[in-house]
């Protein structure tokens, strides 16, 4: 059983660019969060997806977005990037309902440049 | 969610038991204790979480104190692949507080030969 995959695993954009991350949840679940980690620290949570809509938000500015489509897999869009964008973005999924045992993907790490 | 206070590192000998200590002194009567782990490279595991019952599953126990201020992960035989950044999480575990994890630094467990 496939847990969370994300893709790509690296990626290298210049300042000012566009990205977009991908992730297919866990199988049998449905709800789908994303977090930046930054070198050495703990991950911080950006936003969560159920049922194709954000659900809930951190504080991170609207150049995040976010997108979940009917199979329940969801992309990460960051615009104007900038350097301190360069960190691992990991993506978290459950099952609705299930509030423990998220499971999170390896990440992808992003470098701006 | 309550804030968690863990050491910066711990060293554990292979074989022997690991006991992670976590502070949470402010935390709610209906917030849990999660416990996470991050293998380098890799995205969070989920490890155990419990109330104010000592719980236990095949990764590990969790005990907590009967004041529920803190609380200790223990791992019975560590091995060397149990060395990673162990994060020790409180919320609340309802539908209402949404999927967010509020990550702090974690633990950063060495297991030696």
């Amino acid at each position: 059983d496939a847990g969370v995959t994300q893709s790509p695993t690296h990626l290298i954009k210049t300042r000012g660019q566009q990205v977009t991350l991908r992730c297919s949840p866990k199988s049998g679940h449905d709800t789908v969060s994303w977090y930046q980690q930054a070198l050495g620290q703990g991950p911080q949570f950006i936003f969560q997806y159920y049922e194709e809509e954000e659900r809930q938000r951190g504080n991170f500015p609207d150049r995040f977005s976010g997108h979940q489509f009917p199979n329940y897999s969801s992309e990460l869009n960051v615009n104007a990037l900038l350097l301190g964008d360069s960190a691992l973005y990991l993506c978290a999924s459950r099952r609705q309902g299930r509030d423990y045992g998220y499971t999170f993907g390896s990440g992808t790490r992003l470098t701006v440049v | 969610d309550a804030k968690t206070t863990q050491p910066t590192s711990m060293d554990c000998a292979e074989g022997r038991a690991a006991n992670l200590p976590c502070n949470h002194s402010t935390i709610s009567g209906n917030e849990y204790v999660y416990w996470y782990r991050q293998i380098h490279s890799q995205g969070p595991q989920y490890i155990i979480h419990g109330l104010k019952n000592n719980e236990t599953n095949e990764m590990a126990s969790l005990i907590i104190t009967e004041d529920r201020k803190s609380s200790t992960l223990i791992l019975p035989h560590a091995t060397l692949r149990d060395t990673a950044v162990y994060y020790c999480i409180v919320r609340v575990a309802k539908e209402t507080s949404g999927s967010r994890l509020t990550f702090g630094e974690g633990t950063q467990l060495t297991v030696n030969p």
